[in-house]
């Protein structure tokens, strides 16, 4: 079936500092990912739509200078947190669409968890 | 309902119990409800994508049904097993909006 790697799945950086997560689609490829955050114990929230060969679209109240989003290929999107924060510590985790297939199923990466010290 | 509210959050089941759980979204607009299985340390995992009234889907032990008219959707697990333990999430897709919206799941666990 569809794969999507994600990467690193864990990594902890130092205040200021900026962090690069990759989602690749290993089996399928994918026009559109999706970028989500989650906060313990409370619902994956939509940061952004990445489309192939565009500008990502972002949700309302998530910087885009911030949260940087490349999705230069159909079969890889990167997310880069720049200038971290503690308070971006969280749980990022992306998902693809297949375009062969289409819409009504996600596949989802593994999750990437960030801690800024 | 404007958000997908999921109870209980959390739940423990014996080995060989059937259990299930609810799945509440906003019913106006509506366009398809999404189940997945999300074991810990893994991806999240598609179980069932319905879109009508009265669907009711089923894969193994696991089914769902769903009202689109009162806006809830119930996965019922019969005979619960360890390997069922997981979190299970849900999404609704509304006609105006261009994404999922997720509950926040409920976290099942079985014990042997």
């Amino acid at each position: 079936g569809a794969v999507v790697s994600q990467h690193p799945s864990w990594v902890i950086c130092k205040s200021g500092t900026s962090v690069k997560i990759e989602c690749r689609s290993l089996d399928f490829q994918a026009t559109t990912m999706f970028w989500y955050r989650q906060f313990p114990k409370q619902s994956l929230m939509l940061m952004a739509t990445s489309n192939e060969g565009s500008k990502a679209t972002y949700e309302q109240g998530v910087e885009k200078d911030k949260f940087l989003i490349n999705h230069a290929s159909l079969t890889l999107s990167t997310l880069t947190v720049t200038s971290a924060h503690p308070e971006d510590s969280s749980f990022y985790i992306c998902s693809a669409k297949d375009r062969v297939t289409g819409a009504n199923v996600l596949t989802f990466g593994a999750g990437s968890r960030l801690t800024v010290l | 309902i404007l958000n997908v509210e999921q109870s209980p959050q959390s739940l423990h089941v014996q080995e060989g119990d059937s259990t299930n759980f609810t799945c509440s979204f906003p019913s106006s607009n509506f366009y398809a409800l999404h189940w997945y299985r999300w074991e810990t340390a893994k991806s999240p995992e598609a179980l069932f994508v319905m879109t009508l009234n009265g669907d009711e889907k089923k894969k193994g032990r696991i089914s769902a049904t769903l009202n689109t008219k009162e806006g809830y959707s119930y996965l019922y697990i019969k005979g619960s097993q360890p390997e069922d333990s997981a979190t299970y999430l849900c999404a609704s897709l509304s006609g105006s909006a261009r994404q999922l919206t997720f509950g926040s799941g409920t976290q099942l666990t079985v014990l042997p």
